[in-house]
């Protein structure tokens, strides 16, 4: 069974920085690329960045470039993503996202998801 | 980067049949196959329920099926359930090499 278990959300002063992860099994890590999506409260999915199988790409929102880097280490199965610069507009729960395809490359056919974690940003 | 554009909400009594639009550009919408949808209840994470415009994954209800015409892509749920009633999105691959949502539609049975 696949399963996705995000953590590290928690609440952050604007201009500090988090750090999520992504816990992955039930599969082979490698193999997927890895996306993270997140959801401000009531809101809408966004789109946040993508990760290839096995790193050879990165993506990123216009909104989080230059402040947000998504890794990966294959050793861990876990997939994380550092949030530098925080602003209360990323206030949101950050969701963990495994493509559907196992080809390493992203298409966004999201097919698994994890539960969430919810970052804060406020003073 | 735009959101897609999805009606806020859509009903329909149990049996019926609904559509749902999801109109984009030719940045996204119009020029890719990667075009997925998204169930959503209260408080889960979302489903993938159709992906690359047309294609269910395993487990999934074949009374959702999926289009695409030109810029606007389109999910048509059949034979309503009470089950069905949740929050709908759709997603675009965009010639930036990203991704989009759209805005969500709530889907009420009545």
């Amino acid at each position: 069974e696949v399963q996705l278990l995000e953590s590290g959300g928690g609440l952050v002063q604007p201009g500090g920085s988090l750090r999520l992860s992504c816990a992955a099994s039930g599969f082979s890590f490698s193999s997927y690329a890895l996306s993270w999506v997140r959801q401000a409260p009531g809101m809408g999915l966004e789109w946040v960045s993508a990760i290839t199988g096995r790193s050879e790409a990165t993506y990123y929102a216009d909104s989080v470039k230059g402040r947000f880097t998504i890794a990966r280490d294959s050793s861990k199965n876990t997939l994380y993503l550092q949030m530098d610069s925080l602003r209360a507009e990323d206030t949101a729960v950050y969701y963990c996202a495994r493509e559907k395809s196992g080809s390493g490359s992203y298409y966004g056919s999201l097919e698994s998801w994890g539960q969430g974690t919810l970052v804060t940003v406020s003073s | 980067q735009s959101v897609l554009t999805q009606p806020a909400s859509v009903s329909g009594s149990p049996g019926q049949s609904i559509t749902l639009s999801c109109t984009g550009t030719s940045s996204d919408v119009g020029s890719y196959k990667f075009v997925s949808w998204y169930q959503q209840h209260p408080g889960k994470a979302p489903k993938l329920i159709i992906y690359e415009v047309s294609n269910r994954p395993s487990g999934v209800s074949n009374r959702f099926s999926g289009s695409k015409s030109g810029n606007t892509a389109s999910l048509t749920i059949s034979g309503l359930q009470a089950e069905d009633e949740a929050d709908y999105w759709c997603s675009s691959f965009t010639s930036s090499n990203t991704f989009v949502f759209g805005d969500g539609t709530k889907v009420t049975v009545l």
